[in-house]
């Protein structure tokens, strides 16, 4: 998990509060991936980067979620306000390596009470 | 829609015996298959690849990958407790973008 590091790892919040994800992927590579987790519709994709730029955000489940990368080493996914069915486990992922697989961070688990 | 189906599970298998984990995917000119093992409360890491049809083995593991038939499946030989995890099955598309499309995963359950 040291190519990618998540903050936090845990996150509690209540119903209506805004939540900011971040990740700080290693240098290196030019696309980063945003995942949800869910055990009822297990990993989903929310959005990808690509160089920086937002490619694909047809995974992003409506306007309250968004994401940003300002620059190469950061990244966040923020959620205002947030739900009680946002609650999931998000990881932030990479693309690296001859055969483009994804390498993980260790991801956030946020409650929304 | 891309779809990759996995069975659930879980999928109980004895210490020491072959566990087979299968997944099925919907676009046939899909160009390359991973597997993820993905530990309780862990991240999913990358145990294998494959692109071309048949087996490819790496330690206790094989993939087999049949394209004609949109199968992919995982080997496991002389399984361990250690292995229990859930194991995601993810294919990249055809066209070159590298954008997988995950299966919801199997739980695999290695009982001494």
């Amino acid at each position: 998990d040291a190519g990618v590091i998540q903050s936090p790892r845990h996150e509690v919040t209540e119903m209506g509060q805004e939540v900011t994800l971040r990740c700080k992927p290693i240098s290196g590579h030019n696309s980063l991936f945003w995942y949800r987790q869910t055990m009822m519709r297990g990993l989903e994709l929310l959005i990808y980067f690509n160089n920086n730029v937002p490619i694909d955000d047809s995974g992003m489940p409506e306007d309250r979620f968004s994401a940003k990368m300002p620059n190469a080493s950061f990244s966040t996914l923020k959620i205002q306000p947030s739900e009680p069915r946002d609650s999931a486990v998000y990881f932030c992922a990479i693309r690296q390596g001859l055969i483009n697989e994804q390498f993980f961070g260790p991801g956030t688990r946020l409650t929304v009470l | 829609q891309k779809e990759v189906e996995q069975n659930s599970g879980p999928l109980s298998v004895p210490e020491g015996a072959i566990a087979s984990l299968n997944c099925t995917y919907s676009d046939r000119g899909s160009q390359s298959f991973f597997w993820y093992r993905q530990y309780s409360g862990k991240s999913p890491e990358l145990i294998m690849f494959i692109y071309s049809n048949g087996d490819k083995e790496d330690g206790r593991f094989t993939a087999q990958l049949n394209k004609a038939s949109q199968y992919v499946s995982l080997l496991i030989r002389d399984s361990q407790p250690s292995d229990s995890a859930t194991y995601l099955c993810a294919v990249n598309p055809a066209g070159g973008s590298y954008i997988p499309t995950f299966g919801r995963g199997t739980s695999l359950i290695v009982h001494p």
